[in-house]
């Protein structure tokens, strides 16, 4: 069974313009979580989708946005980028009843 | 509010030594989770264990074991005989409510190196 995909894995983007990062779930999960993972505020949660729906959102500002797609498939989008946006962003999947999310490799963003 | 707390920020051992890593949570709900994953260079967090608020059991596996005390509000991670494949980043984390798994709160992470 193929785990998390997250594409793409290293990303350098100039301040001011836009990203778009993907996460391929689990087969079979409808949960996808994102998080931020940084050396100074370490691992964040981003937000939740379940079913297309945004089911839980963290304390990021409104430049931060996904989307969940019927496939479960997942983007998170992040406008008009700044330097604090340099981060791991992590993408996690799961399935009620599991008891455990499932973490890809992360997409490494760079913004200079 | 929810916090997780892992006080201590990188740990150095001696292969064949034992460590724990400590882990202390807060939370006013009084059902929640709590979990350890493992960071290895690659990126991608492995997920070792979860425990939910009711069961306090400790628990053993293979050269792990963790220790939960809801007196104390630690769940506490301890690896015997550690090994130079044990060195990563340990994270603890706790959610709670409908989405035990879509929304973790994660400690700063404690850093293990591991020496031969």
């Amino acid at each position: 069974k193929a785990g998390v995909t997250q594409t793409p894995r290293y990303l350098i983007k100039t301040r001011g313009q836009q990203v778009t990062l993907s996460c391929s779930p689990i087969s079979g999960h409808r949960s996808v979580s994102w998080y931020q993972q940084t050396p100074g505020q370490g691992l964040q949660f981003l937000f939740e989708y379940f079913s297309e729906t945004q089911r839980n959102k963290g304390n990021f500002p409104g430049r931060f946005s996904g989307r969940q797609f019927s496939n479960s498939r997942s983007e998170m989008n992040v406008s008009t980028l700044e330097l604090g946006d340099s981060a791991l962003y992590l993408c996690a999947s799961s399935s009620p009843g599991q008891g455990k999310a499932f973490f890809g490799q992360g997409t490494r963003l760079t913004v200079v | 509010a929810q916090k997780v707390t892992q006080a201590q920020t990188e740990i150095s051992v001696v292969e064949k030594e034992d460590v724990t890593l400590d882990c202390v949570y807060e939370t006013r709900d009084t059902t929640y989770y709590l979990f350890w994953y493992k960071q290895p260079p690659s990126g991608e967090l492995v997920f070792l264990i979860r425990r939910n608020s009711f069961d306090e059991q400790n628990e053993i596996s293979g050269r792990y074991s963790w220790n939960f005390q809801k007196s104390t509000s630690s769940f506490n991670f301890t690896i015997t005989a550690s090994q130079v494949v044990d060195s990563a980043v340990y994270f603890c984390a706790l959610s709670f409510g409908s989405s035990n798994t879509g929304k973790l709160i994660f400690g700063q992470g404690t850093t293990l190196q591991v020496k031969p």
